[in-house]
């Protein structure tokens, strides 16, 4: 059983670009959850995925977007970066209708200037 | 809106005593409460949670505790070891697949 991976591991980025981080889900999951950790902070829900759909947005704004394939490995799309955007992305997989919980990847860490 | 509180910011034990973290939701509907273990440069991984329906949950030395009642949840690690030392998340959703509500952390250091 192959655990959450995220892409890629740290990124660096300037003011106004934009940018794509890529998550593979735990083998069987078909729900993925994106989540941003500022620094000293716990995580915030940016968005939720299942079957490809939408499934739930917290406080971001539309420059925030994101993708699920239908191998249901997911991105997150931010335009327009601005400099609080820099952050440790998690991605956190799971199985809809499971009992099982949310399982977390190691992150990107993005850095804007 | 929903809310997760989580005291104490920091914690510094002897290794060997005992470790308590408390949270405090604010959702009623508030049914999964898991808790994380973040070390440096890594995600948040799942070390024992707990449903409303039940009121007490063990696993080797750690156990979690819910009043869903006064809205509150804790964690105890027993015999801490060094190991121990890292952020520990609290959070809460209405299911276990829902989006997750976490605390603010709470940094333990356990001293040999």
């Amino acid at each position: 059983e192959t655990g959450v991976t995220q892409s890629p591991t740290h990124l660096i980025k300037t003011r106004g670009q934009q940018v794509t981080l890529r998550c593979s889900s735990q083998s069987g999951h078909n729900t993925v959850s994106w989540y941003q950790q500022a620094l000293g902070q716990g995580p915030q829900f940016i968005f939720q995925y299942y079957r490809e759909e939408e499934n739930g947005r917290g406080n971001f704004p539309p420059r925030f977007s994101g993708l699920q394939f239908p191998n249901y490995s997911s991105e997150l799309n931010v335009n327009a970066l601005e400099l609080d955007d820099s952050a440790l992305y998690l991605c956190a997989s799971s199985l809809a209708s499971g009992t099982d919980t949310q399982y977390f990847g190691p992150g990107t860490r993005l850095t804007v200037l | 809106g929903e809310n997760v509180e989580q005291h104490p910011s920091t914690l510094s034990v002897q290794e060997g005593d005992s470790a308590v973290i408390k949270c405090t939701y604010s959702d009623s509907a508030s049914n999964y409460f898991p808790w994380y273990k973040q070390e440096l440069g890594k995600g948040p991984q799942l070390i024992i949670d707990i449903r409303s329906n039940v009121g007490e949950k063990k696993d080797q030395r750690i156990a979690v505790t819910l009043n869903k009642t006064a809205k509150h949840f804790s964690l105890h690690i027993t015999e801490t070891q060094p190991e121990d030392s890292a952020v520990y998340f609290c959070a809460a959703s209405r299911y276990n697949t829902d989006k997750l509500i976490f605390g603010t952390g709470t940094r333990l250091q356990v001293f040999p």
